[in-house]
């Protein structure tokens, strides 16, 4: 049981350039998470999805798009990567909603824009 | 809005000794609250939640309601406890508010 399995786990673009990076999940779990981690500024929602097929914008959205085409893999994309992208990205799942459900999260794609 | 401070960006204690990670949140409605541990460069892990009122690695963690605050805490305090601690607030059922996290170094 892997949990929740993010790739690539480094990279490093240039100004102006597109990746993607998938969050895969073999939980089964309805909602994923896509966060970015900065030093003093905690972990800031990106966006999110609760179930297949499904999107929503986190806190900040802008400059990224998503999809959930399949309920275990959740894609993030940046379509022309900025310097202010460089950060560390987590992806999470859970289950549902609810007190007992917490997140389970990935590794981490710690993102470098030159 | 709902929002979760962490006033403390970084705790350092002594070994052995008493150890207070204060959380406040704002939030309209019964709060579901729970506490996060990341250690150095790995993944969050989820460590109470408040509902479960358990303890884990000796760490509690109590929420009042009164004082908008779920402080985590623990008696003595261990080297290996020194980690990036997140308060973390279920927004809703959809997502969860984090907020700014603490640093604690546990010296020896």
């Amino acid at each position: 049981n892997a949990g929740v399995t993010q790739t690539p786990k480094f990279r490093v673009l240039k100004t102006g350039q597109s990746m993607t990076l998938l969050c895969a999940q073999d939980m089964n779990h309805e909602y994923m998470y896509w966060y970015r981690q900065d030093p003093g500024m905690g972990l800031r929602l990106i966006h999110y999805s609760v179930g297949e097929g499904t999107t929503a914008k986190g806190e900040v959205p802008d400059g990224y798009n998503v999809s959930r085409l399949k309920k275990q893999n959740f894609l993030l994309g940046l379509e022309s990567a900025a310097p202010s992208q460089t950060s560390v990205y987590f992806c999470a799942s859970r289950p549902g909603t609810g007190e007992f459900y917490g997140y389970t999260f990935g590794s981490g794609t710690r993102l470098t824009v030159v | 809005a709902q929002r979760v401070t962490q006033p403390e960006k970084l705790l350092s204690v002594f070994k052995g000794a008493p150890v207070e990670l204060k959380c406040n949140y704002s939030y309209s409605g019964s709060p579901e609250l729970f506490w996060y541990v990341q250690y150095s460069r790995q993944r969050l892990q989820l460590l109470l939640r408040h509902i479960s009122r358990e303890s884990i690695k000796g760490f509690t963690a109590d929420l009042n309601k009164g004082e908008t605050s779920f402080h985590l805490k623990k008696p003595f305090a261990q080297e290996e406890d020194s980690a990036m601690y997140y308060c973390a607030l279920d927004n809703y059922g959809q997502n969860f508010v984090f907020g700014p996290g603490t640093r604690l170094s546990v010296l020896p």
